[in-house]
């Protein structure tokens, strides 16, 4: 089975700087998504972006953007101009494009803290 | 709205006591799935289902089961519930045809304690 790994069980920054979440994850499969996911104090998993394995751009979203590393396996979070509504639990997360199922495999999460 | 509905959404249960967990998803989605989050543990899928009449173990299926009647609900049950399934449980649906990037689309949670 995959395995995905955040390192970095909390993190805090300062409000309207830039933070960077680190996750790692190991297969040995070529075709995959990346994702990573929000979970406020209100419980619910909300997306934040997405990477298409195969895709050699970094996917962005407004603030919000990742540093794609096939090679090295890593897909790392940044938040730029960081507001107080991001504080939350962030979840990395790998998907399977090809075997039936499709499952989402997670990290363990970090916990961003945004200080005032 | 369109998306996912979970019921209950907190629950206190006595050991060896059961319940039914329903999920409901209004998307036409074939996948479901149910997790189960837990301090430091990120989430850990219990059981899965890929269409109608279908399901198939997760990484963690011991003592849960799980049944898909209806494409648009994906039932949990524990038959005798330990403290140890203490947590909190969401489920999630997804259109997956082979090559898409579509992320989950999660319920709010079930936070179920055992005592």
């Amino acid at each position: 089975a995959q395995t995905v790994t955040q390192s970095q069980p909390e993190m805090s920054v300062q409000e309207a700087e830039t933070v960077t979440l680190s996750c790692t994850y190991d297969t040995s499969e070529s075709d995959y998504y990346l994702f990573w996911y929000k979970q406020p104090p209100s419980r619910q998993m909300i997306l934040v972006i997405r990477q298409e394995a195969y895709k050699q751009q970094n996917a962005t979203e407004n603030r919000f953007s990742v540093n794609f590393q096939k090679a090295a396996k890593s897909f790392s979070l940044k938040i730029s101009d960081s507001q107080l509504g991001d504080a939350a639990m962030y979840f990395c997360a790998y998907r399977s494009a090809t075997v039936a199922g499709n499952q989402f495999y997670f990290g363990t999460g970090t916990s961003l803290t945004v200080i005032p | 709205n369109a998306g996912v509905t979970q019921t209950p959404k907190f629950r206190v249960l006595k050991t060896g006591q059961s319940m039914t967990l329903l999920c409901a998803q209004d998307m036409n989605h074939e996948y479901m799935y149910w997790y189960r989050q837990d301090p430091g543990m990120g989430l850990r899928l219990i059981h899965y289902s890929v269409g109608e009449g279908t399901t198939a173990k997760g990484e963690v299926p011991d003592g849960y089961n799980v049944s898909r009647l209806k494409k648009q609900n994906f039932l949990l049950g524990l038959e005798s519930a330990a403290p140890s399934q203490t947590s909190v449980y969401f489920c999630a649906s997804s259109y997956t045809p082979t090559g898409t990037s579509y992320g989950y689309t999660f319920g709010s949670g079930t936070r179920l304690t055992v005592v």
